[in-house]
This record gives C-alpha cells, sequence and structure tokens, in this order.
C-alpha cells in the first residue's frame, strides 16, 4: 500500500526566506504528484501537478521537483511572505488511479 | 468558473443521529471524491466516482457510510447512525479525469 510521508510537520520562518517542503512516498508506480495548500477551516486549493514523466514544474514562487525513482518530491517556496502561511500537503495518484495524501507541513511565516 | 459547492458547512448532531452532506462538482467534471480529513491528518478517500458509477469504495464504512451521485452530477453522502469518531471535515472535490482536482469548502462535522 502506498505511504506518503511529509517533513517536517511544521516549519516556522521569517519573512523572505527560502523554504523547502518536502513529501515521499513508498510505491514509485505514480501516475502524477500535486502540492495543494490548505488555509484554516477552508478547502485545498491546487498548486501545482507534476506528471510522472515530469521533472519539476513553476508557478510564479514556487517550484516543485519529483524524482519518481528515489520516492520524493519537493515544494520550494522562494522570498516567502506572511501570506504563504498554511498547511501544504501532497498527493499521489497511482497507477491504479488511487489517491493518497500526505499529512501536510503547517507553515508559519513571521514578518 | 464557479468552484464546488458543498452544503452544509457545519453540523452538529448527537451519537446514532443520521446526517447527510450534499455536493455539486464543477460542470463537466466527470469524477467525483469524497474525503474525510480528521484534524492534523491529511484528506482521506472514501469514495470515487466516475460519472455516476463508483470506481473506488474501498476505504467507505459501509455498514454506516453510503453515497451516491444521482445523474452523473450532485452527490450526497450519509452517516447513519453516527459515531464520535465521524467528527472530521468532510471534503469533496472534483476532476477531469485523472487531473487536477478542485475541492469544495468542506463540511465540518461534530458528533457529540
Amino acid at each position: 500500500k502506498q505511504e506518503v510521508t511529509q517533513i517536517p510537520a511544521a516549519l516556522s520562518v521569517p519573512e523572505g526566506e527560502n523554504l523547502v517542503l518536502n513529501c515521499s512516498f513508498t510505491d514509485s508506480a505514480i501516475y502524477n504528484l500535486q502540492w495543494f495548500r490548505q488555509d484554516p477551516g477552508k478547502g485545498l486549493t491546487s498548486l501545482l501537478l507534476i506528471q510522472s514523466s515530469q521533472r519539476e514544474q513553476t508557478s510564479g514562487r514556487l517550484n516543485a521537483s519529483l524524482d519518481k525513482s528515489s520516492g520524493r518530491s519537493t515544494l520550494y517556496i522562494a522570498a516567502s511572505q506572511p501570506g504563504d502561511s498554511a498547511t501544504y500537503l501532497c498527493a499521489v495518484l497511482s497507477n491504479f488511479n488511487k489517491f493518497y495524501f500526505g499529512s501536510g507541513t503547517k507553515l508559519n511565516v513571521k514578518p | 468558473e464557479a468552484g464546488v459547492a458543498q452544503s452544509p458547512r457545519y453540523k452538529i448532531i448527537e451519537k446514532r443521529q443520521s446526517v447527510a452532506f450534499w455536493c455539486n462538482p464543477i460542470s463537466g467534471h466527470a469524477t467525483l471524491y469524497w474525503y474525510q480529513q480528521i484534524l492534523g491528518q491529511g484528506p482521506k478517500l472514501l469514495i470515487q466516482f466516475q460519472n455516476n458509477g463508483v470506481v473506488d469504495d474501498s476505504q467507505l464504512p459501509k455498514d454506516r457510510f453510503s453515497a451516491e451521485r444521482l445523474k452523473g452530477v450532485d452527490s450526497t453522502l450519509k452517516i447513519q447512525p453516527a459515531k464520535l469518531e465521524d467528527s472530521a471535515v468532510y471534503l469533496c472535490a472534483s476532476s477531469l479525469r485523472w487531473q487536477t482536482q478542485y475541492f469544495g469548502p468542506g463540511t465540518r462535522l461534530l458528533v457529540l
């Protein structure tokens, strides 16, 4: 069974710092990997989707990479802002069309 | 483009009562998902529909949970009877097949 792990569970950084969030998965047979943002009391907002054949995706200050063979993905946030404070979740879609989520990294960017 | 709609946003019930949640996906999205998210955890897939057929319900507690998607559009998720451990946020999402999932705001359920 696929297991998705996100480390660290929580992270606090000063404004302006560049940071990396990590996601690892145990089964490399995935179709795609998606990064989400979740604000308190809200649903999930999709940030980036990486197909299994891709190595990375970029959107603004966000860059997500995927190393399928090692079962790892990273989300890089450049020049962090207080508005980036939220919980970040990664999810993998297995080749059996099943979704598996990590438990998230709670990010706090201090002004 | 309208997003995924869910109602109610909040619900408080006593254990052994029944409750139902409603979801309206983004127009044209054939795939619909129901997730359960317990505080501090990632969402857990309960059931996935492709049009009005069930693709995956392997983690749905079928003795108390049921879901349907009539006419391949709206969906309802029901819990009967509810237990204390059902307290969670119930998220609905939709997508074009195997593509980006779009989530609704969720229904926060508290079972007393």
